[in-house]
């Protein structure tokens, strides 16, 4: 079964506004992503937050991690129409070496 | 290459028929990676190459499924037989080194008729 659970997975907000996404996930991590796709195509990699960190920053994109809790959220500030696209958390292990990832959330910024 | 190059981008086929599936990953990356991702649905993880070995290929579907690597570059993915449920995006990533950014490819549409 995928690792990252992401909620909500659909999100529908006003230009300017913020909006937030979670990620939970359930073992131990040795960092975790954050990925954008647009119309069902390649994913484009937004953020790495490591295990030992709690909060990253990427211009309008902000990341905290809860290892205690075995989540995340992903913050866009003053959200632009352009954001809108399908976000997933993917969570990484050395042991094997993938990445898992979450089933989505899907953004729709209105102008 | 400047990024993860992958071919066909989009490959029609008949139920049944075989089907091969191109990645070229990003210049002296060891990790390739496969991912399938059906319409409106996360990434499903089918395997994982370390140089030319596969240390998990736990995802692969079923026997119809394989996928090689060669040259610790170009990783082939076959799907013989297919079905009309294998249409899906097939999605290559490449990756550095332990823990770094896994970068990904446009992806190869798949459509089974």
């Amino acid at each position: 079964s995928q690792q990252g659970e992401e909620d909500p997975q659909a999100l529908s907000i006003q230009e300017g506004e913020n909006a937030t996404m979670n990620c939970s996930y359930k073992t131990s991590i040795n960092n975790l992503q954050w990925y954008r796709q647009n119309s069902g195509r390649g994913l484009v990699h937004l953020i790495l937050i490591r295990s030992n960190e709690r909060e990253k920053h990427s211009g309008r994109l902000r990341v905290t991690l809860d290892t205690s809790k075995k989540s995340s959220s992903l913050l866009i500030t003053a959200s632009r129409a352009a954001d809108t696209a399908s976000y997933f958390c993917a969570t990484y292990r050395n042991q094997g070496g993938k990445l898992i990832f979450g089933q989505g959330t899907e953004l729709s910024v209105k102008p | 290459g400047a990024g993860v190059s992958q071919s066909p981008s989009n490959k029609v086929t008949e139920k049944g028929k075989d089907v091969e599936l191109r990645c070229d990953p990003i210049s002296g990356h060891t990790a390739l990676y496969w991912y399938r991702q059906s319409l409106g649905q996360g990434l499903e993880f089918l395997i994982y190459f370390q140089g030319n070995s596969a240390p998990d290929k736990s995802g692969l579907p079923s026997d119809r499924f394989s996928a090689e690597r060669t040259g610790g570059s170009v990783s082939t993915l076959t799907i013989q037989r297919t079905q009309q449920e294998d249409s899906a995006v097939y999605l290559c990533a490449s990756r550095g080194g332990a823990g770094n950014t896994i970068y990904f490819g446009e992806g190869s549409w798949l459509t089974v008729v």
